[in-house]
């Protein structure tokens, strides 16, 4: 399953929203019924770090300024007051079908 | 608290294997799934494999079938990805990370083919 995210780059103005969008080459619906698309944040020399499981469900420690929706093959990360420590890549990953694959990432930065 | 602490640094040369090592601590590590993930310079993850420790029930993505061996040692809850035949191409940050579980990733083990 190829995963596409845009934009590649997402320079922000500190407390302006941010939006990620990624779609996949098909659905992500399980047959258990679930929809296993999830979201990562990589800031510069760190592991990756999951923010958000299953679509729209926040992991914990992440902040509510984060927020996943979409359905299907269509899925979008919002951010609703970018920080400072919100810089970095982010990676859309689905888990519905086997290899398991990632978004080619966006990067954030500060404006 | 969860933790995944790998091995550190390697530098071998072409030709060469090398086993990279990920140690688990705070869960019961025979109940999760636990994998590997690429990353090479500059560029985006990709997962190579994943185990059920419980079993060592083991799947790889066809990419990686047949370049990499993924076991566990149950006895020190312990991860291994080994690489064979090593190339400077293979030369990347390798990450343990529980596939179906939120928590950390290892602090990476950044691989490196040198002549």
């Amino acid at each position: 399953v190829v995963m596409t995210q845009s934009p590649s780059s997402l320079p922000v103005t500190l407390g302006q929203p941010a939006s990620i969008s990624c779609r996949s080459s098909q659905s992500l619906v399980h047959s258990d019924g679930n929809t296993y698309l999830h979201w990562f944040q990589q800031r510069p020399g760190q592991s990756p770090r999951r923010l958000i499981y299953q679509v729209s469900n926040w992991d914990s420690g992440v902040p509510d300024r984060f927020s996943g929706s979409g359905s299907g093959t269509d899925f979008t990360l919002k951010i609703s007051r970018v920080e400072a420590e919100d810089v970095g890549v982010y990676y859309c990953m689905q888990g519905t079908h086997w290899p398991y694959t990632f978004g080619q990432g966006t990067n954030l930065e500060i404006k | 608290e969860v933790q995944l602490v790998q091995s550190e640094v390697e530098v071998k040369k072409p030709g060469e294997s090398l086993k990279i090592a990920c140690k688990a601590s705070g869960y019961s590590f025979t109940d999760y799934w636990i994998g590997w993930v690429r990353q090479m310079s500059g560029k985006g993850l990709e997962w190579m494999g994943i185990i059920y420790p419980g079993d060592s029930d083991t799947r790889y993505a066809p990419f990686f079938q047949g370049q990499v061996t993924i076991s566990v040692d149950k006895s020190i809850s312990t991860t291994y990805l080994q690489l064979t035949s090593l190339q400077a191409s293979d030369t990347a940050m390798y990450y343990c990370a529980r596939p179906y579980s939120s928590g950390p990733w290892g602090q990476g083990t950044l691989v490196t083919g040198s002549s």
